[in-house]
């Protein structure tokens, strides 16, 4: 069964600094997509960056970057200068391609953001 | 544009009442989804609306009852709950059918956060 792991509950890092959150998963299919979703305080579940398996590129949205390790199953999210904002709970997702819509999800990571 | 919207933003409701919950999009998205969100812990699914079909259910007790009336609404309708159904209910949409470039990205709603007294 395929499985995601967020194995820091909680970050912090301080305002404009960079920090960088971990998310690994097991899978035995060659073929999926990976999404990191962010959702602060004010509860909406915002799409953060997503990343196709099959392209060896990491993808990157702006101050965020992933580093994707597709042999070693790892999916991490940077963040570079670090804003209020960005304080949220950030989770991990996992999609088989063509599966029946659904995601697996991480269990969070809850970032804090120091002035 | 990748909005969707969800009525009403708070619901406080005694376990005899019934009501119901609203989500709308206007992306052409064919693939609609009701999740339920507990505090501090990632979205369950409960229910995936296909072409307006259900297509997933995932053993939502019956006091759940969702609707789809066309492509672009969601509803999930309330009745007889209880205090453990307190939470957030997260509304998301996406393509559906193949993944295509984008892996069929769900894009969700602000949520309905549901107190049952």
């Amino acid at each position: 069964a395929q499985t995601v792991t967020q194995s820091q509950p909680e970050m912090s890092v301080q305002e404009a600094e960079t920090v960088t959150l971990s998310c690994t998963y097991d899978t035995s299919e060659s073929d999926y997509y990976l999404f990191w979703y962010k959702q602060p305080p004010s509860r909406q579940m915002i799409l953060v960056i997503r990343q196709e398996a099959y392209k060896q590129q990491n993808a990157t949205e702006n101050r965020f970057s992933v580093n994707f390790q597709k042999a070693a199953k790892s999916f991490s999210l940077k963040i570079s200068d670090s804003q209020l904002g960005d304080a949220a709970m950030y989770f991990c997702a996992y999609r088989v391609t063509d599966s029946n819509y659904q995601l697996i999800w991480g269990a969070g990571t809850k970032l804090i953001i120091k002035p | 544009d990748t909005e969707v919207t969800q009525t009403p933003k708070h619901l406080v409701m005694g376990m005899t009442n019934k009501k119901s919950l609203k989500c709308e999009q206007h992306m052409g998205h064919r693939a609609m989804y009701w999740y339920k969100q507990k505090a501090k812990k990632p979205p369950e699914l409960m229910f995936v609306y296909s072409y307006e079909k259900l297509s997933i259910n995932e053993s939502v007790p019956s006091r759940f009852s969702p609707e789809c009336p066309n492509s672009s609404l969601l509803n999930l309708h309330l009745h007889a709950l209880q205090p453990e159904d307190s939470a957030l209910y997260l509304c998301a949409s996406s393509q559906g059918g193949t993944s295509g470039v984008s892996g069929d990205t769900q894009y969700f709603g602000p949520g309905t956060r549901l107190t049952v007294l």
